[in-house]
């Protein structure tokens, strides 16, 4: 059974820039969601992707972004970005929308 | 909105101590979730509760959740450094998970 993977680890951008994370769901899950965690806290619902579609969001701006792919991989991408997107980018996948998720190692952002 | 507080926030302790973290809400959740995150790396599931009341254990950690299933509790018994990290609970609500900020327990030994 492969686990979620989530790519790139490590990640520096720039104020302004674009960025695109990557996401693999663990096998037999088609539930993608992703959190962002800033340090020392715990993680914060960006949004759920159920059957390719956006399935709840949490409060985040419109320059945060998803898609899910036929095989149930996952992209975030976020525009424009600021320097308090620096964080660490959680994806989570579970079985349709049984909260009982399982995480990635995460991505860590770095905006300069 | 919900909101999930954990207490304490950090706790220090000496190998073979005992420690009770507390997750506590005014919401009610469909399930509850603990989690222990490491440095750098994504939570790991420890245990998930869903009904009122609810006691599971695994090996020295014993996990509660509330009857009215608003608040869940972690015991730890005779810790060992190994038990070093970020606790994490997670309540279940409409498909997604409301994370409280985390306890870091530190365990010396």
């Amino acid at each position: 059974e492969t686990g979620v993977t989530q790519s790139p680890t490590h990640l520096i951008k720039t104020r302004g820039q674009q960025v695109t994370l990557r996401c693999s769901s663990q096998s037999g899950h088609n539930t993608v969601s992703w959190y962002q965690q800033a340090l020392g806290q715990g993680p914060q619902f960006i949004f759920q992707y159920y059957r390719e579609e956006e399935n709840g969001r949490g409060n985040f701006p419109p320059r945060f972004s998803g898609l899910q792919f036929p095989n149930y991989s996952s992209e975030l991408n976020v525009n424009a970005l600021e320097l308090d997107d620096s964080a660490l980018y959680l994806c989570a996948s579970s079985f349709l929308q049984n909260t009982e998720a399982f995480f990635g190692q995460g991505t860590r952002l770095t905006v300069v | 909105t919900q909101l999930l507080e954990q207490s304490p926030q950090f706790l220090s302790i000496q190998e073979g101590e005992n420690l009770t973290v507390y997750c506590n809400s005014s919401s009610v959740f469909s399930s509850l979730q603990w989690y222990r995150q490491e440095p750098g790396e994504g939570p790991v599931l420890l245990v998930t509760v869903v009904t009122g009341g609810e006691v599971k254990k695994l090996k020295r950690l014993t996990f509660q959740f509330g009857d009215a299933r608003k608040d869940s509790s972690l015991h730890i018994t005779a810790a060992q450094p190994g038990d070093t990290g970020l606790y994490l609970c997670a309540g279940g609500y409409g498909g997604k998970l409301i994370f409280g900020q985390g306890t870091t327990l530190q365990v010396k030994p």
